[in-house]
């Protein structure tokens, strides 16, 4: 185990749907980000929060919204996803964005499929 | 752009022998290495790392390897076990910047 937990593992849904992803680290990290991976594409950071404040959205489309309501949780909030929005989404966490350049830790991800 | 990039999309290893995997980048300014592995069902986790003071450094069973002359990081793993088969990630970061850059990834298949 990583420390980082995410649910649901797998999750599918409609174009019209609402849903959320949950990322809970318990390692007294203060960063968190968001990771998109698809298939045969390199991870695409997506968002960056620490100490809550968001410090980093890589030009992400609106039906993707992120939550950080502390420093232990992130949530991220879709609506209105398209099917090339399918792929696993990574959670990951680190010490700290002020501290000298660092390892992260993943969580297993929640793989989405869009229909 | 910059680019993170792996020579080999696929690697098959005897089990037993040495496993290399090379990974290219060109950032120059890039000053921070990280090796990640992800096996099936996995998110990637940590392997080793190595700052752009050093050439090389060590771990159990892995070596990173960092020439910055030509931009070049190998991963070295030794006796290469069935555990090992997974997906290799190279990664970039620069001091400061806190954005790591991941390349595409090179699978590991060790043949028993």
């Amino acid at each position: 185990e990583t420390g980082v937990t995410q649910t649901p593992r797998h999750l599918v849904m409609g174009m019209t749907n609402k849903k959320s992803l949950k990322c809970e680290q318990h390692l007294g990290h203060n960063a968190m980000y968001w990771y998109k991976q698809s298939a045969k594409k390199p991870l695409e950071l997506m968002f960056v929060y620490n100490f809550k404040e968001q410090t980093e959205n890589n030009s992400v489309p609106s039906r993707f919204s992120p939550e950080c309501p502390n420093s232990s949780h992130l949530f991220l909030h879709l609506h209105t996803l398209q099917p090339e929005d399918s792929a696993l989404y990574l959670c990951a966490s680190s010490q700290d964005l002020r501290l000298q350049a660092e390892k992260l830790f993943f969580g297993s991800g929640t793989q989405l499929s869009v229909l | 752009g910059e680019n993170v990039g792996l020579h080999l999309p696929t690697l098959s290893v005897q089990e037993g022998d040495n496993s290399i995997i090379n990974c290219a980048y060109s950032n120059s300014a890039s000053d921070y290495f990280i090796w990640y592995k992800q096996e099936s069902g996995k998110g990637p986790q940590f392997i080793i790392d190595i700052r752009s003071n050093m050439d090389k450094r060590q771990g159990q069973r892995v070596t990173v390897l960092l020439n910055k002359t030509v931009k070049h990081l190998s991963l070295q793993i030794a006796a290469t076990q069935p555990g090992d088969s997974a997906v290799y990630f190279c990664a970039e970061n620069i001091e400061g910047y806190q954005k790591v850059t991941f390349g595409t990834g090179t699978k590991l298949q060790v043949i028993p």
